[in-house]
């Protein structure tokens, strides 16, 4: 049973325009959720996070916006560099027992020159 | 300030044989994990300590797996035997505390090939 999807495998963007990666969950529970990057061969590291008390979080150049209703999110990435260039992860977790993080299944971005 | 260490980097053994990871985690960070990533997926907890005492194991195959983290510090996982289906990336994180404000810190993970 996969609780977080991803569910555009790859994604293709023009250098400086917008990327927008999206992320569907399935538990009611979470109320929590991060974005990773992960660059072949190191592991992934953490980008941005959002709590449900809130429906945006800003930080910079990147910007994650949820929809508890629809229980979806999205991170969009403005202007994208070909720095941007790996794999997106997106968790979810709950905010008591465990804390365990539920990844999705990642979303490859190219971010072309 | 150094990251988490994993080793070794790659791996590869055949089917039935047993193989050891081994992760050093951040300094002054309680919390270990270790996850597994199989090609085409996201990672998946396997385990997860707090200080030396597990926390969560609740995905962790126990037939076949096992992870100690001695003294609270360095862990490792073993897989003992190995099944093809244990092909994947073993990932160790660690972090300062339990919780969502607590970032994971990943490591550079060990490439596990079973033939």
């Amino acid at each position: 049973d996969q609780q977080v999807k991803q569910n555009s495998p790859s994604l293709s963007v023009q250098e400086g325009r917008i990327s927008i990666l999206n992320c569907d969950y399935t538990n009611s529970m979470f109320d929590y959720f991060l974005w990773y990057k992960k660059y072949p061969a190191e592991g992934p590291t953490f980008l941005i996070s959002i709590s449900s008390i809130k429906d945006k979080n800003e930080d910079g150049r990147f910007t994650v916006f949820l929809n508890k209703s629809a229980k979806h999110l999205s991170l969009h990435i403005v202007p994208s560099q070909p720095g941007d260039s790996a794999v997106y992860f997106c968790a979810a977790t709950t905010a008591s027992g465990t804390y365990k993080y539920i990844f999705g299944t990642g979303t490859r971005l190219k971010v072309l020159a | 300030e150094a990251g988490v260490a994993q080793s070794p980097r790659y791996k590869i053994i055949e089917k039935r044989q047993s193989v050891a990871f081994w992760c050093n985690p951040i300094s002054g960070h309680a919390t270990l994990y270790w996850y597994q990533q199989i090609l085409g997926q996201g990672p998946k907890l396997l385990i997860q300590f707090q200080n030396n005492g597990v926390v969560d194991d609740s995905q962790l195959p126990k037939d076949r797996f096992s992870a100690e983290r001695l003294k609270g510090v360095d862990s490792t996982l073993k897989i003992q035997p190995a099944k093809l289906e244990d092909s994947a990336v073993y990932l160790c994180a660690s972090g300062l505390g339990t919780g969502p404000s607590y970032e994971q810190y990943f490591g550079p993970g060990t490439r596990l090939t079973v033939t």
